[in-house]
C-alpha cells in the first residue's frame, strides 16, 4: 500500500533562507506528485505537478525534483518569505484505477520577519 | 471565473441532525472527490465520482453518502450526525485524463458536531 511521508513535519526559518521540504513514498509506481500548499482553515492550492517520465518542475522561486527510482521528491523555496508560511503537502497519484491523490501529513513552515 | 465552491464554510450542528455539503464547480471537471481532513493528519478519500451517475467510495469508511445528479454539483450528505463525524471535508475535481491533471481543491467545510 502506497504510504507517503514528509520530513520535518515543522520548520522555522527566518526570512530570506533558502530551504528544502522533503517527501518520500513507497511505492514508485506513480503518475505524477504534486506539491500543495494548505493556509489555515483553508483548502489546497497546488504548486507544482511534476509527471512521471519528469524530473522536476519549476514555478518561480519553487522548485520541485522528483527521483522515482528511489522514492522521493524535494520541494526547494528560494530566498523565503514571511508569506510563503503555510502548511505544504505532498501527494501522490497511484497508478491504480478508481484511487486519488494519496497525501502526507505536510511539513507547517513559518518564516519570520 | 473557473472554480470550485464549497458551502457552508463552518457549520456547528447538534448530534443526530441530517446535513448535507454542498461543492460545485464552473471547470466542467468529469471527475469529483470528497476528501476529510482532521488537524495536523492527511487528507483521505471518502468519496469520488468519474462522472453524472458515478459514484464510489474511498479509502476511507465513511458513514457519508454523494450524488451527482450534475457535473457541476458534488453534494454529500449526513444522514445522522455523530460528534466523531467533527472534522475538515474537502471537495476538488479534476479531468479525467491521468498523468497530467492536477486537482482544485474548495475552500473547505469544518463541521462541528456537539
Amino acid at each position: 500500500k502506497q504510504e507517503v511521508t514528509q520530513i520535518p513535519a515543522a520548520l522555522s526559518v527566518p526570512e530570506g533562507e533558502n530551504l528544502v521540504l522533503n517527501c518520500s513514498f513507497t511505492d514508485s509506481a506513480i503518475y505524477n506528485l504534486q506539491w500543495f500548499r494548505q493556509d489555515p482553515g483553508k483548502g489546497l492550492t497546488s504548486l507544482l505537478l511534476i509527471q512521471s517520465s519528469q524530473r522536476e518542475q519549476t514555478s518561480g522561486r519553487l522548485n520541485a525534483s522528483l527521483d522515482k527510482s528511489s522514492g522521493r521528491s524535494t520541494l526547494y523555496i528560494a530566498a523565503s518569505q514571511p508569506g510563503d508560511s503555510a502548511t505544504y503537502l505532498c501527494a501522490v497519484d497511484p497508478r491504480e484505477a478508481g484511487t486519488a491523490l494519496i497525501f502526507g501529513k505536510g511539513t507547517t513552515l513559518s518564516v519570520s520577519s | 471565473e473557473a472554480d470550485i465552491y464549497q458551502t457552508p464554510r463552518y457549520l456547528v450542528i447538534g448530534t443526530g441532525k441530517k446535513i448535507t455539503l454542498e461543492c460545485s464547480q464552473t471547470m466542467g471537471h468529469d471527475k469529483m472527490y470528497w476528501y476529510q481532513q482532521d488537524p495536523g493528519m492527511e487528507l483521505h478519500l471518502i468519496h469520488y465520482s468519474y462522472g453524472v451517475n458515478s459514484t464510489e467510495k474511498g479509502d476511507l469508511s465513511s458513514e457519508s453518502t454523494v450524488s451527482r445528479i450534475r457535473t457541476e454539483h458534488f453534494p454529500l450528505t449526513l444522514e445522522s450526525a455523530r460528534p466523531s463525524h467533527t472534522s475538515q471535508y474537502l471537495c476538488a475535481s479534476s479531468e479525467l485524463a491521468p498523468n497530467v491533471h492536477t486537482q482544485y481543491f474548495g475552500p473547505g467545510t469544518r463541521l462541528t458536531v456537539l
